[in-house]
């Protein structure tokens, strides 16, 4: 089956410390994992994205982290700033029909408060 | 920037009219997808095309269709509009032995 769960739906955290968001997906085929950052009224942003051949990705204060036998991928970003305020969208690839497609989560409402 | 181009970029138009959103890839590609996206709500998967074929269909309702031209542009036609059709329409591509897909501005439809 296709489905991404995402968790919590909205989160807030104090500016200066850390945020988690969590993904779990069914298809244990999937194989690549993104994160899109969506600022209100604006497009999705693909922020990081790990492949499943590794463990966990770090770029600046954004990691993400996935674990294939649990089925479960993270975010994490450290040192939190007003502008990490938007909705985050965690996302996994399935084949369906032979064709490639991305299924998304939820999403999540990160607010930092100042 | 993306290099993925929507317009019209907002869209106000009464129930049981028909609008035409047009999407344009990144130069080189091939694949388009079209989301929708409700207020407060995720990004619902509609339809994919890959070089002018459908590859993919999602939750998308008869009443709407879609279509990839040579060029590569695509079209998603939506008809008989209803309240619950106004929405953020996103389309967004992705180039061939890539993961990643680019999306456009959107179009915000609104239905009245």
């Amino acid at each position: 089956g296709e489905n991404v769960e995402q968790h919590p739906s909205t989160l807030s955290v104090q500016e200066g410390d850390s945020a988690v968001i969590k993904c779990t997906y069914s298809d244990s085929a999937s194989n690549y994992f993104p994160w899109y950052k969506q600022e209100l009224g604006k497009r999705p942003q693909l922020i990081i994205d790990i492949r499943s051949n590794v463990g966990e990705k770090k770029d600046q204060r954004i990691a993400v982290t996935l674990n294939k036998t649990a089925k479960h991928f993270s975010l994490h970003i450290t040192e939190t700033q007003p502008e990490d305020s938007a909705v985050y969208f965690c996302a996994a690839s399935i084949r369906i029909q032979g064709a490639q497609k991305l299924v998304f989560g939820q999403g999540t409402r990160l607010t930092i408060n100042p | 920037d993306s290099g993925v181009t929507q317009t019209p970029k907002h869209l106000i138009t009464a129930t049981g009219q028909r609008v035409t959103l047009r999407c344009s890839p990144r130069s080189g590609d091939l694949s388009v997808y079209w989301y929708q996206q409700s207020l407060d709500q995720g990004l619902q998967f509609l339809i994919q095309y890959y070089n002018g074929e459908e590859r993919a269909k999602g939750n998308i309702l008869e009443r709407f269709s879609a279509q990839q031209f040579p060029d590569l542009h695509s079209e998603l036609n939506l008809s008989s509009l209803e309240l619950g059709d106004s929405a953020l329409y996103f389309c967004a591509s992705r180039g061939t032995g890539s993961y990643g897909y680019t999306f456009g501005s959107g179009t915000r439809l609104t239905v009245v």
